[in-house]
């Protein structure tokens, strides 16, 4: 079965500083991955999404981006963090061709 | 543009009773995929149940089912026998026309529905 893992799970950053978050899927090959942040009581919003690797697409213009380095690797990344980059980021995988997206645990960026 | 609207921000149901959510959305779209999405207080998005547009039997997963009306465009959600941990924030959500290669994950989310159950 597949599964997914993204880490750290919450994180408290100085403003200013960078951020990695990294996800990885298991028990499929050539996933697409996606990276999506949640505001408080807010749904979900696209940052970025990926087909393949070195591929990335970007939904939102921000101080994020993101990289897939592998296959099943996915990391979502800053270089000066934003008081305004707090949230919940959640990573996700559909198979390729597929519409239903799966997502991880998600991990809490608190910017102070 | 495509919006999913959940005219509901919180339910309440006794254990054991059946409660309903719904959700209504708008699509230009021909094809495209419903999704209920659960979200319990770990905050982990979870896979509810879902419902290609083009069939038109309502789906159900156990306790879960949807009562999907196209023409309506709505979708809503019945949890039968509802236990204490069904208490979470319920999400509706809508994605378009497959592209090729895969799905660009645009889902379009509505505000979501808190459901509390009662013991």
């Amino acid at each position: 079965s597949q599964t997914i893992h993204q880490w750290p799970a919450t994180l408290v950053q100085p403003v200013g500083s960078p951020l990695s978050l990294e996800c990885t899927v298991e028990g499929t090959s050539n996933p697409n991955l996606y990276w999506y942040r949640q505001a408080a009581g807010r749904g979900l919003q696209l940052l970025f999404y990926s087909v393949g690797i070195g591929q990335i697409s970007s939904e939102v213009p921000q101080n994020l981006s993101a990289s897939r380095p592998q296959d099943r690797q996915f990391i979502l990344s800053s270089k000066k963090l934003l008081l305004s980059d707090s949230g919940f980021y959640l990573c996700a995988w559909s198979r390729p061709g597929g519409n239903t997206i799966y997502f991880g645990e998600g991990s809490w960026l608190t910017v102070v | 543009a495509q919006t999913v609207t959940q005219s509901q921000p919180e339910m309440s149901v006794q254990e054991a009773e059946t409660v309903t959510l719904s959700c209504t959305y708008d699509t230009s779209e021909s094809d495209y995929y419903l999704f209920w999405y659960k979200q319990p207080p770990s905050r982990q998005m979870i896979l509810v149940i879902r419902q290609e547009a083009y069939k038109q039997q309502n789906a159900t997963e156990n306790r879960f089912s949807v009562n999907f009306q196209k023409a309506a465009k709505s979708f809503s959600l019945k949890i039968s026998d509802s236990q204490l941990g069904d208490a979470a924030m319920y999400f509706c959500a809508l994605i378009g026309e497959r592209v090729y290669g895969g799905s660009q994950g645009n889902l379009i989310f509505g505000k979501g529905t808190k459901l509390s159950v009662k013991p």
